[in-house]
C-alpha cells in the first residue's frame, strides 16, 4: 500500500531560521496539502497545491512561508523566518486519484521545535 | 473556526459493544466527510468517508451514517476491539478542497 512520507521526523531550530521540511505524496495523486497541529489544538489547513501551483491557502499561510514541487516527487514546506508560535506537528497529505477522488492520505507528520 | 465539531473529548467502551462517535458541522456547503484515526506522534489514517449524496456509508465493522437536516455525522464501529482505542476525528470539505477537522474524541475500548 502506497504512503505519504516525510523528512525529517522531528526539526529543532532557533528562532528566525529558515526549515524546510518535505514531503514524498502517493505517486499517482494530483492533490498535495500541508496541515499543522498546534499542541492541544485543532488539525488546521495550510495550503493546498495542484498543477503545479497554490490552489487554496488559509490565512495562517503568510508570506513566511512558500510550497514548492522540485522535482516528480518531493512536496516542499519552507519557513522563511520561523517564530516560536510555529512550533507543531506539520502534516503532509496527498489526494485525488482516479480511486480516492475526495480522500486525503496523510503522512506521519514532522514535529517542528522553534527554540 | 468551529465549523466541524466534535462535543465528546471521550468514549470508553467494552471490548465487543458498538462505539457510536458523533460530530456536528456548520456549513451547508459541505459535500464530503471523512473519518480519520490517529495514534500519538503518527499523521491521520483515513478511515472510511461519505458524499452528501448518501445517508450511509459501510466498511467491514465501520459505518458513516449522515444526516444532513440535522447537519450530523457518526461513526459506528462493531464490535469494538481494544485495537480501536485512538483518537477519531471527523473532517468535511467541499470536493477536494480542504479539510476542515473536529476536535477529536478518544476512544478506548476496553478489554
Amino acid at each position: 500500500e502506497p504512503e505519504v512520507t516525510q523528512t525529517p521526523s522531528h526539526q529543532v531550530t532557533q528562532m528566525g531560521q529558515e526549515v524546510i521540511l518535505r514531503c514524498v505524496p502517493i505517486s499517482n495523486h494530483l492533490y498535495f496539502y500541508w496541515y499543522r497541529q498546534i499542541l492541544g489544538q485543532k488539525v488546521e489547513f495550510l495550503v493546498s497545491f495542484y498543477n503545479n501551483e497554490i490552489s487554496e491557502k488559509s490565512e495562517i499561510f503568510d508570506d513566511q512561508f512558500s510550497v514548492e514541487r522540485p522535482d516528480g516527487s518531493n512536496f516542499t514546506l519552507k519557513i522563511r523566518s520561523t517564530k516560536l508560535e510555529d512550533s507543531a506537528m506539520y502534516f503532509c497529505a496527498s489526494g485525488g486519484s482516479f480511486k480516492w477522488v475526495n480522500e486525503q492520505f496523510f503522512g506521519p507528520g514532522t514535529r517542528l521545535t522553534v527554540l | 473556526d468551529q465549523q466541524v465539531k466534535q462535543n465528546s473529548p471521550s468514549l470508553s467502551v467494552q471490548e465487543g459493544r458498538i462505539s457510536i462517535l458523533n460530530c456536528d458541522y456548520t456549513n451547508s456547503m459541505f459535500d464530503y466527510f471523512l473519518w480519520y484515526k490517529k495514534y500519538p506522534a503518527e499523521g491521520p489514517t483515513f478511515l472510511i468517508s461519505i458524499s452528501s449524496i448518501k445517508d450511509k456509508n459501510e466498511d467491514g465493522r465501520f459505518t458513516v451514517f449522515l444526516n444532513k437536516s440535522a447537519k450530523h455525522l457518526s461513526l459506528h464501529i462493531v464490535p469494538s476491539q481494544p485495537g480501536d482505542s485512538a483518537v477519531y476525528f471527523c473532517a468535511a470539505s467541499t470536493g477536494a478542497n480542504n479539510l476542515f477537522f473536529g476536535t477529536g474524541t478518544r476512544l478506548t475500548v476496553i478489554p
